[in-house]
C-alpha cells in the first residue's frame, strides 16, 4: 500500500530556511495532489500548501511569502522549503496526500516529523 | 478565509454513549469537501468521513457524518476506548482552499 515518510533536519536555527523532504512508497506520485501540514506543540492543524504531480502549486496565504513546495517525480518525493524561520514555526511537520477533484480531503498521512527552531 | 468553529472544546463521556460533535463554517461548504479526522496521541490524523457523510475505508459504521450548508456534525453512536481522541473538522475550497477547525478533545468522563 502506498506509504509516505517525511525526512529532514529536526533542528533548525532562526532565521535559516527549514527544508524536508517526503518519500511516497509503494505508488506513484503521479496523479495526485500533494501537501504538507503543520502541528505546533499542543495545537491544531494548519495546511501549509499543496503541489500537483504537474508541478502546479498552491499555498496558504499565510505562508504564501515563505514558502516553496517542488516535487521530483523520477524519484517519488516532494519537498518543502520553509525560509526566514522563527520559533512560532516548531511544530510536527506532516505530508500527505490530497484527493483534490470532487474530493477534498487528505487520505494518507505521514508519521510526521518534528522540527524545532532554536539557536 | 472560512473559518471552522467545532464546538465543544471538549467533550466528556463515557463508553457506550453517544457523541455527538460540531463543525460550523463562517461561510458555506459544498458538502462534497467537508471531511473530518480522529488523532490520538502521538499520531498523525485519519481520514474519518469525506463529502460530508461517507466514512472513509475501514472506519467503523458507527462514526456518521451529516450536515450540510454552515453546520455539519459528526456522530459517533456507542463510543468505544479507542475512540477517545481529538477529531478535526476540514473544509476545501475558497481562499485558502484549506481550513481545518480547531478541534474536539473527546475524552473519557
Amino acid at each position: 500500500q502506498v506509504q509516505l515518510q517525511e525526512s529532514g533536519p529536526g533542528l533548525v536555527k532562526p532565521s535559516e530556511t527549514l527544508s524536508l523532504t517526503c518519500t511516497v512508497s509503494g505508488g506513484s506520485i503521479s496523479s495526485y495532489h500533494w501537501s504538507w501540514i503543520r502541528q505546533p506543540p499542543g495545537k491544531g492543524l494548519e495546511w501549509i500548501g499543496y503541489i500537483y504531480y504537474r508541478g502546479t502549486t498552491n499555498y496558504n496565504p499565510s505562508l504564501k511569502s515563505r514558502v516553496t513546495i517542488s516535487i521530483d517525480t523520477p524519484k517519488n518525493q516532494f519537498s518543502l522549503k520553509l525560509n526566514s524561520v522563527t520559533a512560532a514555526d516548531t511544530a510536527m511537520y506532516y505530508c500527505a496526500r490530497f484527493a483534490a477533484y470532487g474530493a477534498g480531503y487528505f487520505d494518507l498521512w505521514g508519521r510526521g516529523t518534528l522540527v524545532t527552531v532554536s539557536s | 478565509e472560512n473559518v471552522l468553529t467545532q464546538s465543544p472544546g471538549t467533550l466528556s463521556l463515557s463508553p457506550g454513549e453517544r457523541a455527538t460533535l460540531s463543525c460550523r463554517a463562517s461561510q458555506s461548504v459544498s458538502s462534497s469537501y467537508l471531511a473530518w479526522y480522529q488523532q490520538k496521541a502521538g499520531q498523525a490524523p485519519r481520514l474519518l468521513i469525506y463529502g460530508a457523510s461517507s466514512r472513509a475505508t475501514g472506519i467503523p459504521d458507527r462514526f456518521s457524518g451529516s450536515g450540510s450548508g454552515t453546520d455539519f456534525t459528526l456522530t459517533i453512536s456507542r463510543l468505544e476506548p479507542e475512540d477517545f481522541a481529538v477529531y478535526y473538522c476540514q473544509q476545501y475550497g475558497g481562499s485558502p482552499p484549506i481550513t481545518f477547525g480547531q478541534g474536539t478533545r473527546l475524552e473519557t468522563k
